[in-house]
């Protein structure tokens, strides 16, 4: 089945710095990706979908200038957590579909920012 | 407010016991999966039901679609310690692959 991948599996910073996440479709090609957020124990909240070549799309309540998405080529998208504090703490996802219907999840980000 | 009710939030049963995980819903979806997610990792899809009425089996897991696309239903038979997982029904509108997830279920398998 299709891959994605992402980059870094854990990540540790200080607060206040900003943090950079990949998301890669490794053997197709993706023109929309999505960027979800886990706490401990529940599930996934969506935060954007990003499209290639355009502005991502925020959900409503996330901070568009906090959580920056670029997605610059068919098959990556990154998410930046800019000026990270310990409240951003947790677990990224990110999904990609190859247009069969089925989505492929990451294996996820966990951010720790002290 | 949750779209996509699932309950129980948390079960804890022993190996070899049954159960089912039910995921309502008011709105009607075009589709609905059931992914399985182990800590700290992704999701890994389990099965896409898109027909009312549609029962998929797979192995020891029964998945049911609701006749009007509400709701749907994970049966596991014989559970075994390797099911333990977080059980996420995610219910799709349209072909844009954006999902909207239930809050989980915690499924716990004890030897």
């Amino acid at each position: 089945g299709a891959v994605v991948s992402q980059h870094p599996s854990r990540v540790i910073c200080k607060s206040g710095t900003s943090v950079k996440i990949e998301c890669r479709s490794l053997d197709f090609q993706a023109t929309t990706m999505f960027w979800y957020r886990q706490f401990p124990k529940q599930s996934l909240m969506l935060m954007a979908t990003s499209n290639e070549g355009s502005k991502a799309t925020y959900e409503q309540g996330v901070e568009k200038d906090k959580f920056l998405i670029n997605h610059a080529s068919l098959t990556l998208s990154t998410l930046t957590v800019t000026s990270a504090h310990p409240e951003d703490s947790s677990f990224y996802i990110c999904s990609a579909s190859e247009g069969t219907g089925e989505l492929f999840f990451g294996e996820g980000s966990r951010l720790t920012v002290l | 407010t949750q779209l996509l009710e699932q309950s129980p939030q948390f079960l804890s049963i022993q190996e070899g016991e049954n159960l089912t995980v039910y995921c309502n819903s008011s709105s009607v979806f075009s589709s609905l999966q059931w992914y399985r997610q182990e800590p700290g990792e992704g999701p890994v899809l389990l099965v896409t039901v898109v027909t009312g009425g549609e029962v998929k089996k797979l192995k020891r897991l029964t998945f049911q679609f609701g006749d009007a696309r509400k709701d749907s239903s994970l049966h596991i038979t014989a559970a075994q310690p390797g099911d333990t997982g977080l059980y996420l029904c995610a219910g799709a509108k349209g072909s844009n692959y954006k999902l909207t997830f239930g809050k989980g279920t915690l499924l716990t398998v004890n030897p």
